[in-house]
């Protein structure tokens, strides 16, 4: 089966400026996440998708990051405005249910210059 | 789940060595946790699943043992090969599905 999608893999942006990730889900699976991992730390829970509602987003900084799930599927994560603090590898996931084995894409670094 | 720990943060060992690393986690709530390997420029794999108290798990060199009693998990490395050399995380899950990430264990084995 085709693994979890992720765009792009590498992204430099200057602070200040907008950037979006998309999320190809493993087909079926109804839980999507999305992690920050900053150099040195642990995957980070930045929101959880059940289907297209969110389960968990309190660790989101809302004043600039936002998430979308419309139709369940495919999932966009955007920064607006990003901040050198930022910079990171964004990492999508999907599991079948939530608490269950979740299968990683190949995340996105993102640097803000 | 509050809070994660892991150790140690890193860890260099010879090609042969056996290593072990520790999985801290609060106990309370606890649903599953997951062992996840991630090497460098990959997508973090899962390596294990345990639920119950006093699991074991084996997968070839590797193994993990689990305590959700007094909340830690240990993860076995037997023979330690360069090929082993990544990042190993841990993930406890709570009964509302929620999933924290420790800040993971390097691993180096050098040939």
């Amino acid at each position: 089966e085709a693994g979890v999608a992720q765009s792009p893999r590498y992204k430099i942006i200057e602070k200040r400026q907008s950037v979006a990730f998309w999320c190809n889900p493993i087909s079926g699976h109804a839980t999507l996440y999305w992690y920050q991992q900053i150099l040195g730390q642990g995957p980070k829970l930045l929101i959880q998708f059940q289907n297209n509602g969110v389960v968990d987003d309190s660790q989101l900084p809302k004043d600039r990051f936002s998430a979308e799930r419309l139709k369940g599927v495919d999932s966009t994560l955007k920064i607006q405005p990003a901040k050198l603090e930022d910079s990171a590898v964004y990492l999508c996931a999907s599991s079948s249910a939530g608490g269950t084995e979740a299968f990683f894409g190949q995340g996105t670094r993102l640097t803000v210059v | 789940i509050l809070n994660v720990e892991q150790s140690p943060q890193s860890l260099h060992v010879q090609e042969g060595d056996s290593t072990n690393f520790t999985c801290s986690f609060p106990s309370s709530n606890f649903y599953a946790l997951h062992w996840y390997r991630w090497e460098t420029a990959k997508s973090p794999e899962a390596l294990f699943v345990m639920t119950l108290n006093g699991d074991e798990k084996k997968k070839g060199r590797i193994s993990a043992t689990l305590n959700t009693k007094e909340g830690y998990s240990y993860l076995y490395i037997k023979g330690s090969q360069p090929e082993d050399s990544a990042t190993y995380l841990c993930a406890p899950s709570t009964g509302g599905f929620k999933t924290i990430f420790g800040a993971g264990t390097r691993l180096f084995v050098k040939a």
